[in-house]
């Protein structure tokens, strides 16, 4: 069973520029968020997607944005890139209302020059 | 606004020994508390959880402990062993609405290093 697939595994963009992350959730799952590492840091919520909509979104600005296929897998797109969007971006999927763990992909460094 | 905290930023113990790492809350709406591990170059990795309806979860060599009235968790680990180096995170949810769960707050992390 596959857990949850993050890719690319690593990204060199150049600010200003858009940058798409993708992820595939654990079998099962329905529910895909993603969250910024930066170094240092804990994850921060960026987003949580259910049903192809956004139902929850932390403090990030509208330059992120997301989105869910109808088979449960997610993209992040981040527009106008800017050297401080520099950090390990993490997709988790879990199942909708449950109190159960959310299982993590090993996510994308992203780097900004 | 940090409504998760973990004020040790490291700690290093002998093998053998017990590890205890703590962590600080401030939302009151949380209801369920996960710790984290994660070794470089990886996600964050599953190790225990506990509800609020409980004051202790033991799984194997992991117990978490939660004191609501003090808004305070803790993740035991005994015994240490060196494999056990990593950083850990505790995270919090919230359950009001069915899409909460979803959602984890955490913490800065606390490196753990076990010296053999």
């Amino acid at each position: 069973d596959a857990g949850v697939t993050q890719s690319p595994t690593h990204l060199i963009k150049t600010r200003g520029q858009q940058v798409t992350l993708r992820c595939s959730p654990k079998s099962g799952h329905d529910t895909v968020s993603w969250y910024q590492q930066a170094l240092g840091q804990g994850p921060q919520f960026i987003f949580q997607y259910y049903e192809e909509e956004e139902r929850q979104r932390g403090n990030f600005p509208d330059r992120f944005s997301g989105h869910q296929f109808p088979n449960y897998s997610s993209e992040l797109n981040v527009n106008a890139l800017l050297l401080g969007d520099s950090a390990l971006y993490l997709c988790a999927s879990s199942l909708i209302g449950r109190k159960t763990e959310a299982f993590f992909g090993q996510g994308t460094r992203l780097t900004v020059v | 606004d940090q409504q998760v905290k973990q004020n040790s930023p490291s700690l290093s113990v002998q093998e053998g020994r017990i590890s205890i790492l703590n962590c600080d809350y401030t939302n009151s709406m949380f209801d369920y508390f996960l710790w984290y591990k994660k070794y470089p170059a990886e996600g964050p990795t599953f190790l225990i959880s506990i509800s609020s309806i409980k004051d202790k979860n033991e799984d194997g060599r992991f117990t978490v402990f939660l004191n609501k009235s003090a808004k305070h968790l803790s993740l035991h680990i005994v015994p240490s062993q060196p494999g056990d180096s990593a950083v850990y995170f505790c995270a919090a949810s919230a359950g009001a609405g069915g899409t909460s769960y979803g959602k984890l707050t955490f913490g800065q992390g606390t490196i753990l290093t076990v010296h053999p």
